[in-house]
């Protein structure tokens, strides 16, 4: 497929845990994006890549989220020590690479539903 | 604090009728304003892009309008269909304070229901 997909499309987890949660960009996208979504919510933002560096991390909640792009592709949301709060469907984008910047269209992948219980 | 705030929260119409969907922002500077739609458990899909200088941009039976001078803009949908049932949200980018990237903030989304 010529999307963005996200694996896994659920994950239940307990209180405490790791997980990881994966995103393939649209193939020669450069940006990459990461969103939180709740119930009833719009997206919120929380990291955005330009290639394999994090342009801009200001939307992360705290110290136990924590993202990569180690080939400036495939990127990685890390959650430790997973809290209730958490609980929320976490979608990606991806788009040309001008960034946020240039009014590039993001296109956005069918987001892993987590919830922490 | 940059905020985008939506209007109606949900609307219920029916098929063949028009609606108009409002989004009220704070954000800036303003770099760009665009609507989404997103079906149920699918990510958000793109239907219009506005910056400062345009004030109405069309695609298919969606119109969106922008006044950058009231910070207000509205999406008009025609001819509803029953497809055209998801949410739409609003969302605006602004230019980052200590510069380099915009920094989008997305309203809470319109959820609106075609019957048939």
């Amino acid at each position: 497929g010529a999307g963005v997909s996200q694996t896994p499309s659920n994950k239940v987890t307990e209180k405490g845990k790791y997980v990881e949660l994966r995103c393939d960009p649209i193939s020669g996208h450069t940006a990459l994006y990461w969103y939180r979504q709740s119930l009833g919510q719009g997206p919120e933002f929380l990291i955005y890549f330009q290639g394999t560096g994090a342009a801009d991390d200001s939307g992360l909640p705290n110290d136990r989220f924590f993202a990569v792009r180690p080939e400036g592709s495939v990127s990685t949301l890390k959650i430790q020590r997973t809290e209730r709060g958490d609980s929320a469907m976490y979608l990606c984008a991806s788009s040309l690479g001008r960034g946020l910047a240039g009014g590039d269209e993001q296109f956005f992948g069918p987001g892993t539903r987590l919830t922490v219980l | 604090k940059n905020q985008v705030e939506q209007s109606p929260q949900s609307l219920i119409i029916l098929e063949g009728k028009n609606c108009t969907l409002q989004c009220n922002y704070t954000v800036s500077p303003f770099s760009n304003l665009r609507w989404y739609k997103q079906d149920t458990g699918r990510g958000p899909v793109s239907l219009t892009i506005m910056t400062f200088s345009e004030n109405t941009k069309s695609n298919g039976r969606y119109t969106a309008t922008l006044d950058a001078d009231t910070k207000q803009s509205s999406l008009h949908i025609t001819a509803s269909q029953l497809s055209d049932s998801a949410s739409y949200i609003c969302v605006v980018s602004a230019i980052k304070a200590s510069g380099g990237s915009y920094i989008p903030t997305f309203g809470r989304g319109t959820s609106l229901i075609v019957h048939p």
